[in-house]
């Protein structure tokens, strides 16, 4: 159980394009959920939390414009970087709230490399 | 402020030998303590965690201590394994929301 999907797992792009990536609870529901960069060889740095139903809450420092969240049920959430640009090149990873309300459980993570 | 601090940033055990990886914390309000290991290229995987009124929790090899007046807690690897040699984050949560150590690489030697 606990299963968290994205799609899709890779991405290449052209600089000034949009990117989706789909993040899903396949056998739970969701009320939350979390979407986090992570640069080679570093840390997990939380972009933002997702809250179904409700708009984004954005980490200091994230522009809200260009990464767009939306959290439209309460298995899926989606990250769009929009005008992509090759220093949003970068390992994404999406994860969702468990139902007791402490554990995450992530998803396998998307690279996306803006060319 | 970094607010979870972990160490060391890197590690070599030899095969059936214990890793050690300790983490210390600054917010109080903390109330959720997970470990979680990656593997290159995938996401991070819930390994094993505790709550601050439990001093010790034990998952088959994998042990988490935590010393809540000191504001700190450790990963236990007993009898590591070539399989074991993965990156492994600490995190502190509050409300559900996690914030990370920097992570520390283990390395186990066959």
């Amino acid at each position: 159980g606990a299963v968290v999907s994205q799609h899709p797992s890779w991405v290449i792009c052209k600089s000034g394009t949009s990117v989706k990536i789909e993040c899903r609870s396949l056998d739970f529901q969701a009320t939350t959920m979390f979407w986090y960069r992570q640069f080679p060889k570093q840390s997990l740095m939380l972009m933002a939390t997702s809250n179904e139903g409700s708009k984004a809450t954005y980490e200091q420092g994230v522009e809200k414009d260009k990464f767009l969240i939306n959290h439209a049920s309460l298995t899926l959430s989606t990250l769009t970087v929009t005008s992509a640009h090759p220093e949003d090149s970068s390992f994404y990873i999406c994860s969702a709230r468990g139902t007791t309300g402490f554990e995450q459980y992530f998803g396998p993570g998307t690279r996306l490399t803006v060319t | 402020q970094q607010q979870v601090k972990q160490s060391p940033q890197s590690l070599i055990v030899q095969k059936g030998g214990i890793s050690i990886i300790n983490c210390a914390y600054e917010n109080t309000a903390f109330d959720y303590f997970p470990w979680y290991q990656q593997f290159p290229g995938k996401g991070p995987a819930l390994l094993i965690a505790i709550r601050p009124d439990v001093s010790e929790k034990k998952e088959g090899r994998f042990t988490i201590s935590f010393n809540k007046s000191a504001k700190q807690f450790s990963l236990h690897i007993m009898d590591s394994q070539p399989g074991d040699s993965a990156t492994y984050f600490c995190a502190a949560s509050m409300g559900g929301k996690s914030t990370f150590g920097d992570g520390t690489t283990l390395t186990v030697k066959p």
